[in-house]
This record gives C-alpha cells, sequence and structure tokens, in this order.
C-alpha cells in the first residue's frame, strides 16, 4: 500500500523563479492538504482540496496556488519566490476532509532552498 | 497567544522512563487533536489521535485530552532512545479542515 508521495524531494530556485511541486495523496485517500514548515516550527497550513477545489486557505498569499487532479494528486505552484519562502513543504492526504476521526498522513516532502 | 502551544525542550529523560509531552490550545472550539513524531529532517508521522475527554492507550503511548482545561498531553512509557525526536501536538475545529500546530518539544533518551 503506497503511502504518500512527494516530488521532487530537493530543489534549488532562484529568487524570483517559479516552483510546482507534487503530491499523491496514499491509496484510498481522496483529500490533500499541504503545509509549509519553517526550520524550528510547527507546520503552517497553506490550503486543501477535496473534489478538485480548494476547500479552506491559510494565511499565505496569492502567490501560492495549487490544483487537485481527477485522480486525487496535487500540486503546489509558488510564483515569485522569496528567500523567505525557503521551508519543507508537507503534502498530507486524508479521506474526505471534514469529520472528527479524519487523520492526515504526510509525505516525505520537498525541501525547498530559494537563493 | 498562539493557539496551540508546546514547550520547546529539549526534555532529557533516561532510557526506560516514563516521557511526558504536554501541550494546551486557546480555542474552545478545537475539538480533535493528533500526536506527529518528526525525527530531524523528516517528516511528521502520526503516532496517536483524541478527540474524547480522557485517556488513550496505544502500545507504549497514552494520549489525555481534557477539554475544560484545554489541554492534551502524550505519555510514552519504557522511553527508548529510538524515541529522541520531536514531539508535534496540532489541533483541529470540526468547521475546519486545517491542523493547527504547536512548534513542538524535542525529547532526548538518554541510554
Amino acid at each position: 500500500d503506497a503511502g504518500v508521495t512527494q516530488s521532487p524531494t530537493h530543489l534549488i530556485k532562484t529568487r524570483g523563479q517559479q516552483v510546482t511541486l507534487r503530491c499523491s495523496p496514499k491509496s484510498g485517500h481522496d483529500t490533500v492538504s499541504w503545509y509549509q514548515q519553517a526550520l524550528g516550527q510547527g507546520p503552517q497550513f497553506i490550503f486543501q482540496y477535496y473534489e478538485e477545489e480548494e476547500r479552506q486557505r491559510g494565511n499565505f498569499p496569492d502567490r501560492f496556488s495549487g490544483h487537485q487532479f481527477p485522480n486525487y494528486s496535487s500540486e503546489l505552484n509558488v510564483n515569485a519566490l522569496l528567500l523567505g519562502d525557503s521551508a519543507l513543504y508537507l503534502c498530507a492526504s486524508s479521506l474526505r476532509g471534514i469529520h472528527m476521526n479524519t487523520e492526515a498522513f504526510f509525505g516525505q516532502g520537498t525541501r525547498l532552498t530559494v537563493v | 497567544q498562539k493557539e496551540v502551544e508546546q514547550n520547546s525542550g529539549p526534555l532529557s529523560v533516561p532510557e526506560g522512563a516514563i516521557a511526558s509531552l504536554n501541550c494546551t490550545y486557546s480555542d474552545r472550539g478545537s475539538q480533535s487533536f493528533f500526536w506527529y513524531r518528526q525525527y530531524s529532517g523528516k517528516s511528521p508521522e502520526l503516532i496517536m489521535s483524541i478527540y474524547s475527554n480522557g485517556d488513550k492507550e496505544d502500545g507504549r503511548f497514552t494520549a489525555q485530552l481534557n477539554k475544560a482545561s484545554q489541554y492534551v498531553s502524550l505519555l510514552i512509557r519504557d522511553s527508548q532512545p529510538s524515541d529522541s525526536a520531536t514531539y508535534l501536538c496540532a489541533g483541529r475545529m470540526d468547521s475546519s479542515y486545517k491542523l493547527i500546530f504547536g512548534s513542538g518539544t524535542r525529547l532526548l533518551v538518554r541510554p
């Protein structure tokens, strides 16, 4: 049973560039959430996708956008990269986003470095 | 005030001891709580979830929830050096999709 997979694992980009990160959810899961984790901090919620729509968004600028495909996989796009966007980007998958017993499982993350 | 707070640690315990990790939250609307373990350079791994007041046990781990005091804890019995990691507490409101994480507590189990 495949877990949550993310690609790439590491990425170095130049300030001002654009980046796309990819995530395939755990088998049987239909909901994907994206989180940003800065060094020494807990993950911060970016947004969640369910049924190919953004269901909720955290406190992130419009430079952060996403997409969910019919096979439930998802992409996170970040435009006009800033040095402060350097972080570990985590994808979490779950089944049917909103009830109490929904548990979220994380992929291995993408380490983004902006130089 | 942060929505979910944890002592950053490190919490140092000898091998075989009970490690007690604590978390407080500010939003009374928070209903579901989760403990994740994160090794350095790795992604968070779900340990336990808890939704009802009281204790929930799974192997060496016990999660405790007290909604009146807005307090969540994780006990690790018979701590092993392999338990050394950062433990993240996360909460979620019923009406929300997002997990709100604390900054994590670093646990060090001394051989």
